[in-house]
């Protein structure tokens, strides 16, 4: 078991670009979760996915924004024509579904930080 | 809405001393889970301690210990013997359903945590 990776760790980008992130969740996980942290705020829900379904997206995630998770692994967020205010720290957790005590328990990556220029 | 709420920004203990987190949370659901998370300066968010809302006892993992009360929906977080590796933000979160049969966690703004020798 090798823990939620997330690549890349950090992203520079200019204004205007898109860009792309990726999450492994822990491999027997089906659910996958994306979340955006800003500096001095917790973590903020955005999406997820139980295996390749996406089946919430929060109000926080604008039409810029899209993830997929097309096999039910690894995820991927993009965010098109980027804006300094999505400066962040975007974060993928993964949990197990299924029933179980430990099924509510979500495990997160590293995070990529985005900086928009 | 379902809020989280951290009074404490910011909290110093000196190394083998106690100290404890608050949290108070909003809710009108009858069955949730709280937890804590931490997350030191190298940012993983890392899972320390879990409640259910339907379990009178309190939870404890080692040095970590909540002190949950329902009715009074506040969930403080008691470290003992504080370690200079506990020196880190705190996030206390609610389990909150989303969609029909998703869950993503409401985070409060986390309080930092200094442990001092």
């Amino acid at each position: 078991d090798t823990g939620v990776s997330q690549d890349p760790r950090h992203k520079i980008t200019k204004r205007g670009q898109n860009v792309t992130f990726r999450c492994d969740p822990i491999s027997e996980h089906n659910r996958l979760y994306w979340y955006r942290q800003t500096l001095g705020q917790g973590p903020e829900f955005l999406t997820y996915f139980q295996n390749e379904a996406q089946l919430e997206k929060s109000r926080l995630l604008s039409d810029r924004f899209s993830a997929e998770r097309p096999k039910g692994s690894f995820s991927t967020l993009e965010i098109q024509r980027t804006e300094q205010g999505d400066s962040a720290m975007y974060l993928c957790a993964s949990s197990l579904a299924g029933g179980g005590q430990g099924s509510y328990e979500q495990y997160f990556g590293p995070g990529t930080r985005l900086t928009v220029t | 809405a379902q809020t989280v709420t951290q009074s404490q920004p910011e909290m110093s203990v000196q190394e083998a001393e106690t100290v404890t987190l608050s949290c108070t949370y909003d809710t009108s659901e009858s069955n949730y889970y709280l937890f804590w998370y931490k997350q030191p300066p190298s940012r993983q968010m890392i899972l320390v301690i879990r409640q259910e809302a339907y379990k009178q006892q309190n939870a404890t993992e080692n040095r970590f210990s909540v002190n949950f009360q329902k009715a009074a929906k506040s969930f403080s977080l008691k470290i003992s013997d504080s370690q200079l590796g506990d020196t880190a933000m705190y996030f206390c979160a609610f389990m909150k359903h989303v969609g029909t049969a998703g869950y993503a966690l409401n985070f409060g703004k986390g309080t930092s945590l200094l442990v001092t020798p």
